[in-house]
């Protein structure tokens, strides 16, 4: 059973690009946390999605961050016109229900953003 | 609003030996859990091991075990016995039922000398 899986793990933009990154949660899981990990600093919580629906995304900006969790497919985190401040690690996480409580989160190997 | 608070930036321990690393928390809910994860280089976090608030008896995985002080909204991390491999960032998260996320640490950069 194949872990969280995100990609790409290393991601360099210019400043105004775009960046895109997915995350594919284990097999059998519903739920998706993304979680931004700045230089030096722990995790802080985006958003929470189950499938096709955002559940919480009360840590996300409210400009230029979207995030999506589609019937199909990798639940994709978007950031619209880069900047430097967005450069940090990404992480996911997945879990079969509401694991945030219990603990019972699974994380990814995280995708790195530069922004030059 | 919950926080988590590591006053530890950085510890350092000899292999073979015990350490502890500190974290306190606050949160105005009665149901709560608490966590230890471990990110080593590869980045990756992994749960290390889990209290449940309402649960009197520390928990113990191997050798790491906690140290669950209510009262002192403290929860500690032993790790005894300590191996080269345990040489990681660890971060304290703490969440609640009201909370649908886990708040973590700032961390603690653990090294184990040999």
């Amino acid at each position: 059973n194949a872990g969280v899986m995100q990609n790409p793990r290393h991601l360099v933009r210019r400043r105004g690009q775009e960046a895109r990154l997915r995350c594919s949660p284990m097999k059998g899981h519903s739920h998706v946390y993304w979680y931004r990990q700045l230089p030096e600093e722990g995790l802080k919580f985006m958003v929470y999605l189950q499938k096709e629906n955002i559940i919480d995304e009360s840590g996300m900006p409210k400009e230029r961050f979207s995030a999506e969790f589609p019937k199909e497919g990798p639940s994709i985190l978007r950031i619209q016109q880069v900047v430097r401040g967005d450069s940090a690690a990404y992480f996911c996480a997945s879990s079969p229900n509401s694991g945030a409580v219990t603990g019972e989160l699974f994380f990814g190997e995280g995708s790195r953003l530069t922004v030059l | 609003a919950q926080t988590v608070t590591q006053s530890q930036p950085e510890m350092s321990v000899q292999e073979a030996e015990t350490v502890t690393l500190s974290c306190t928390y606050d949160t105005s809910e009665s149901d709560y859990y608490l966590f230890w994860y471990k990110q080593p280089p590869s980045r990756q976090m992994i749960l290390v091991i889990r209290q449940e608030a309402y649960k009197q008896q520390n928990a113990t995985e191997n050798r790491f075990s906690v140290n669950f002080q209510k009262a002192a909204k403290s929860f500690s991390l032993k790790i005894s016995d300590s191996q080269l491999g345990d040489a990681a960032m660890y971060f304290c998260a703490l969440s609640s039922g009201s909370a649908r996320q886990l708040t973590f640490g700032s961390g603690t950069q653990l090294t184990v000398l040999p």
